[in-house]
Order: structure tokens, then C-alpha cells, then sequence
């Protein structure tokens, strides 16, 4: 069974750091792309981050651009999320989310981190 | 960046009824388009990629189809379980993008 279990969510100052990670389990993860995407409370889906499946490939949305940082470590199954810079705009539900094959799009999430931004 | 743009934002439906969503790509996106159902505090669920290519376990009810930048999902008939709010996402080009959400619910 394909599982993705998110963690690290929680209150961060605004200006702070936050770091979430991604474990995967019940596929071999280093056969996978994989994304960040996130949903402010009552808002719609917003995608963040893509890393390819041998990490060489990563993608940022603009709006976090410059002040998150996506990585993974294949060995230990691990997707990770470094949130820096934070604003109340970064607060969030956050997903993990495998991407099956190109073009980008996701078949499983897990269940999400919640990132408050908030003084 | 693509933008995607919804309609309608809210469908209140019977059982049974035919919905029609549709989705329209501010640029041509050929065939690159998710749709996902998410439940409340549930997290999103695909059920449509590639347009019209339906992802394993999802019921058939459920149909897309369009390309360019004209997209549809379609529920055939309305069932009970079908209460949630349907995105969808343009897979062509990055930064990927959603459209704003379509809220349906059963009457």
C-alpha cells in the first residue's frame, strides 16, 4: 500500500524557518517525482515544489522562489521541505504528492502538515 | 504561467443528475489535464488524467474529455458520495497550476 505521511507542520514566526518531511513507503520511491503542494485554510490547491525522482530536476512556484528548498534522500525514503523567509501567506495545509509519470500530475498524497505563520 | 479558469463555482445537484464541469487553460495545453475530487479535510483524489484517462478505482460514472483549452468532467449520474469540491490542473507546463475548485452538492 502506497503511503505518504507528512510531519514538521506546526507555529512559526513571521521571518522563520520551518522544515516538513515526506515519508514514503510501499513503492520504490527513487523511481518517483515528487511534489509539494499546499491549501490555505477554505482556499483552493496551490502546487509549490517539484523534485525529480533522482533529484537533479527541481522546480519552485514564484512564490516561493528563493526561500524554500525541496529535497529528498532516496536512501531513508524521505521527501523533504525547507520553508524559509515565512509569511502569513505561507500558512497552509501541506501535501506531499507522488507523481506516476510525466506530465506532472498526482496520484497519491498524504495526508498534509499544517504550517501556521503567525507572531 | 497558464492560468485555469472553472465553471460554475458551486452545482447543487439530485441524485442522479447528469453534472457537467468545465475547465478552460488561458493557453493550449493538449491533452496535459488532472482532475481531482477532495472531500472536506480529506486530501485531493485523482480522478481523471491525460484529459480522459480514468485513474484505477474510480467509477465510471466519472468521464473527461476536451483538449487545447476547453475541458470537461463529467458525472453521468449523480451519487450520494459525489459531495466534495473538484479542482483541475493543467500538467503541461511548469509552475503547475489549478483552477479555483468547483463546490458540488447534493440537493
Amino acid at each position: 500500500e502506497v503511503r505518504l505521511e507528512e510531519s514538521g507542520g506546526g507555529l512559526a514566526q513571521p521571518g522563520g524557518s520551518l522544515r516538513l518531511s515526506c515519508a514514503a513507503s510501499g513503492f520504490t520511491f527513487n523511481n518517483y517525482d515528487m511534489n509539494w503542494v499546499r491549501q490555505a485554510p477554505g482556499k483552493g490547491l496551490e502546487w509549490v515544489a517539484h523534485i525529480s525522482a533522482s533529484g537533479s530536476v527541481i522546480k519552485y512556484a514564484d512564490s516561493v522562489r528563493g526561500r524554500f528548498t525541496i529535497s529528498r534522500d532516496n536512501a531513508k525514503n524521505s521527501l523533504d521541505l525547507q520553508m524559509g523567509g515565512l509569511s502569513a501567506d505561507d500558512s497552509a495545509l501541506y501535501y506531499c504528492a507522488r507523481n506516476p509519470w510525466d506530465p506532472p500530475h498526482f496520484d497519491y498524497w498524504g495526508q498534509g502538515a499544517l504550517v501556521i505563520v503567525s507572531s | 504561467d497558464i492560468q485555469m479558469t472553472q465553471s460554475p463555482s458551486f452545482v447543487s445537484a439530485s441524485v442522479g443528475d447528469r453534472v457537467t464541469i468545465t475547465c478552460r487553460a488561458s493557453q493550449g495545453i493538449s491533452s496535459w489535464l488532472a482532475w481531482y475530487q477532495q472531500k472536506p479535510g480529506k486530501a485531493p483524489k485523482l480522478l481523471i488524467y491525460a484529459a480522459s484517462s480514468l485513474q484505477g478505482g474510480v467509477p465510471s460514472r466519472f468521464s473527461g474529455s476536451g483538449s487545447g483549452t476547453d475541458f470537461t468532467l463529467t458525472i453521468s449520474s449523480l451519487q450520494p458520495e459525489d459531495f466534495g469540491t473538484y479542482y483541475c490542473q493543467q500538467a503541461n507546463s511548469f509552475p503547475l497550476t489549478f483552477g479555483g475548485g468547483t463546490k458540488v452538492d447534493i440537493k
